[in-house]
């Protein structure tokens, strides 16, 4: 079965502080696809990256970075230079192209950022 | 336009009341979800319609009825609820899915109803 696990339950930092959100995922799939959402406060859930299986290159979007590694099943998420307004619920989704249905998100990490 | 909308943003129903849900897509989507999700817990998966049709339904209680009028819209009907549903209910679209089913696209999601069932 499909499983995600998001070991961090809450980190708090410091504004400008980077933050790493950790993200290990299970599957007997070969082909997949894993996620990143944000939750803000107002509920809304905010697609932040997308990544198949077989693309293991990391990825850099202003602040944010991915670290996928296949190795260890891991998806890692990393916030450089904090911001307040980064405070929110951060799920990680693992999505199974032949053996499973749907998403299945992991349980979700509390960022706050403290100014 | 990624834009997924859902309204109301709030509802309080009573326990005999019927209420619905409504969910509205533009992007051309052809799989449409709908979410429960309780507080500091992640969204867990009740409905998926593909191409207008339901294609997976979670084992949810039939108090929950989902309608798919057409592609671009998904309503939820509800009915004697009880407190215990009480949650935020969210509402995603994707293409309908590399292998042909849902799921594996990336899924845009409205901003919820949050729904209080006295």
């Amino acid at each position: 079965a499909q499983k995600v696990t998001q070991a961090q339950t809450e980190i708090s930092v410091v504004e400008k502080e980077d933050v790493t959100l950790d993200c290990v995922y299970e599957t007997r799939d070969t082909t997949y696809y894993l996620f990143w959402y944000k939750q803000p406060p107002s509920g809304e859930l905010v697609f932040l990256i997308r990544r198949n299986s077989f693309d293991e290159q990391n990825e850099i979007s202003g602040r944010y970075s991915w670290n996928f590694q296949k190795s260890t099943s891991s998806f890692n998420f990393t916030i450089t230079a904090s911001q307040v307004v980064d405070s929110a619920v951060y799920f990680c989704a693992l999505s199974e192209v032949i053996y499973g249905q749907n998403f299945v998100f992991g349980p979700g990490t509390r960022l706050s950022v403290l100014p | 336009d990624t834009e997924v909308t859902q309204t109301p943003k709030h509802l309080v129903m009573g326990m005999t009341n019927k209420k619905s849900l409504k969910c509205e897509q533009h992007m051309g989507h052809r799989a449409m979800y709908w979410y429960k999700q309780k507080a500091k817990k992640p969204p867990e998966l009740m409905f998926v319609y593909s191409y207008e049709k339901l294609s997976i339904n979670e084992s949810v209680p039939s108090r929950f009825s989902p309608e798919c009028p057409n592609s671009s819209l998904l309503n939820l009907h509800l009915h004697a609820l009880q407190p215990e549903d009480s949650a935020l209910y969210l509402c995603a679209s994707s293409q309908a899915g590399t292998s042909g089913r849902a799921g594996t696209d990336t899924q845009y999601f409205g901003p919820g109803t949050r729904l209080t069932v006295l």
